[in-house]
């Protein structure tokens, strides 16, 4: 079965340190988006885009976090300086119109 | 503003036992997801609710789509352990391709 894949799986770091998450979606995919969960404020949509072009991003704090996406098989979220609150599971997920297939997300925490 | 409700939030229940989870939403959006999220898993897709009155089984779940009440339910048979999880429904937001998230239920299902 065609999947969403992340990386990396698991990030521990430091407060202050940039933290690169990678995501690659399914093939075939035009739309992608970077979701964040926590206990707290459950599943966040912070951006996201259809034919790699940006279609939303005003879910992410935008002085420290950024997304990109470079070319159709890879998608980038950034996190420059990173703090204790961004400690959460970030979850990309694809799709063609709908449903939208999620990857196993990035555990990370940040010390 | 679109907004999706799940009720309950929390639901605890025994095997054996019926229940619903009840999704409502403020849209005339059509289209309506169910997913489910194992703990510290992913989320995966369930059901895919395309027009009124639409209604999709698989094994103990059935999820059904009133859009004039603007009401989805997901219907639980006969509760077993393994289908203890956070269920999530998501609606259409029209035109801009995102999801709107209701905040899941999470259910326990004892022995």
């Amino acid at each position: 079965d065609a999947r969403v894949t992340q990386t990396p799986r698991h990030k521990v770091t430091e407060m202050g340190q940039e933290v690169t998450m990678r995501c690659q979606p399914i093939l075939g995919h035009n739309t992608v988006f970077w979701y964040r969960q926590t206990m707290m404020q459950g599943l966040e949509l912070l951006a996201y885009f259809r034919n790699r072009a940006p279609l939303d991003d005003s879910g992410m704090p935008k002085d420290r976090f950024s997304a990109e996406m470079p070319d159709a098989t890879l998608a980038t979220l950034k996190i420059q300086p990173s703090e204790p609150r961004d400690s959460a599971v970030y979850f990309c997920a694809s799709g063609f119109n709908q449903p939208q297939h999620f990857g196993d997300g990035t555990r990370l925490s940040i010390l | 503003e679109l907004k999706v409700e799940q009720n309950p939030l929390f639901l605890s229940m025994q095997e054996g036992k019926n229940y619903t989870i009840y999704c409502n939403y403020s849209t005339t959006s059509d289209r309506l997801y169910w997913y489910r999220q194992d703990p510290g898993k992913s989320l995966e897709s369930l059901f895919v609710l395309l027009s009124n009155g639409a209604v999709k089984q698989e094994g103990r779940l059935m999820a059904s789509l009133d859009t004039k009440a603007r009401l989805s339910t997901l219907h639980i048979t006969a509760a077993v352990h393994d289908l203890s999880a956070t269920y999530f429904c998501a609606v259409d937001s029209d035109s801009n391709y995102q999801l709107i998230w209701g905040a899941g239920t999470k259910l326990i299902i004892k022995p």
